[in-house]
C-alpha cells in the first residue's frame, strides 16, 4: 500500500485564521481525496483532486472555504479558510490503491478551533 | 491516544472470543463493499472487501458477510485480540465511483 504522510499531525488554531494540510504520496497517483471527519462522526468526502484540473467538490463543501492544490501527482494540499469551532475535525488525504477500488488513508491532521 | 469517535456504538468482547459487528448500508445499487479498521490516532486501514456477487468472503481472521435483501454487511473477527480494539467501519460504493459512502462506525472494545 502507498506510504501517505500528512503534515500537520494536529494543529491548534485561532477562529478566523486558516490552515494549510499537505500530503505527500510515495508513489504517483491520478486521484488524490480529501476527507473530513468530526468528532463522533464518520469519514465524509470533502473534494476529489486530479493534478492539473481543479478539485471537484462534494455536495455542501466549496472551493472558497476549502481551496485544494495538486501540483503533481505525489503531493497535494487543502487549506481550511477562516476557520470557526465548527471546523474542529480529523482531515485525511487518501488515494487509490493499486488495484483502483479501494483508498489508502493518511493518519490525518487533527485540527481543533478555539 | 485520542478517540476517533467518542460517541460511536461499542462492541465489548472478550479476549479469545468471536465478535461481529455490523453495518446497514444505504444504496440498494451499490456493488463494492469494504470494510476499514481505525485505530487511535492513525487513518482507516483496509481490512477486506466484498462485491455484490458474492454473500461471503474470507480472509485471515476476518469473515464479511453480505445480504442485499436487507442491505446489511457484518465483520466477524475470530479470536478476538487485543490489537483488534479500534473504530470499524463499512464502506459501499456503486460503479467503481469516486465517492466511497462511509458507515458510522463501531468501537470494538477488547476485554482481558
Amino acid at each position: 500500500s502507498a506510504v501517505i504522510s500528512q503534515k500537520p499531525s494536529r494543529d491548534i488554531c485561532q477562529r478566523g485564521t486558516s490552515l494549510t494540510i499537505q500530503c505527500q504520496v510515495d508513489s504517483q497517483v491520478t486521484m488524490m481525496f480529501w476527507y473530513r471527519q468530526q468528532p463522533g462522526q464518520s469519514l465524509t468526502l470533502i473534494a476529489t483532486a486530479n493534478q492539473g484540473s481543479e478539485a471537484t467538490y462534494e455536495s455542501g463543501f466549496v472551493i472558497d472555504k476549502f481551496p485544494i492544490s495538486r501540483p503533481n501527482l505525489t503531493f497535494s494540499t487543502l487549506t481550511v479558510s477562516n476557520m470557526s469551532p465548527e471546523d474542529s475535525s480529523i482531515y485525511l488525504c487518501s488515494v487509490e490503491t493499486v488495484r483502483g477500488e479501494t483508498r489508502d488513508f493518511g493518519a490525518g491532521t487533527r485540527l481543533s478551533v478555539l | 491516544g485520542e478517540s476517533v469517535g467518542l460517541h460511536l456504538p461499542t462492541l465489548s468482547v472478550q479476549e479469545g472470543d468471536n465478535s461481529i459487528i455490523n453495518c446497514a448500508y444505504s444504496n440498494s445499487a451499490s456493488d463494492y463493499f469494504i470494510w476499514y479498521k481505525q485505530e487511535s490516532g492513525k487513518g482507516p486501514q483496509f481490512i477486506i472487501d466484498i462485491r455484490s456477487n458474492m454473500d461471503k468472503r474470507q480472509g485471515q481472521r476476518v469473515t464479511v458477510l453480505l445480504n442485499k435483501t436487507v442491505k446489511h454487511l457484518s465483520l466477524q473477527i475470530a479470536a478476538t485480540q487485543p490489537g483488534d480494539s479500534a473504530v470499524y467501519f463499512c464502506a459501499e460504493n456503486y460503479n467503481y465511483g469516486q465517492n466511497f459512502v462511509f458507515g458510522p462506525g463501531t468501537r470494538l472494545s477488547v476485554l482481558p
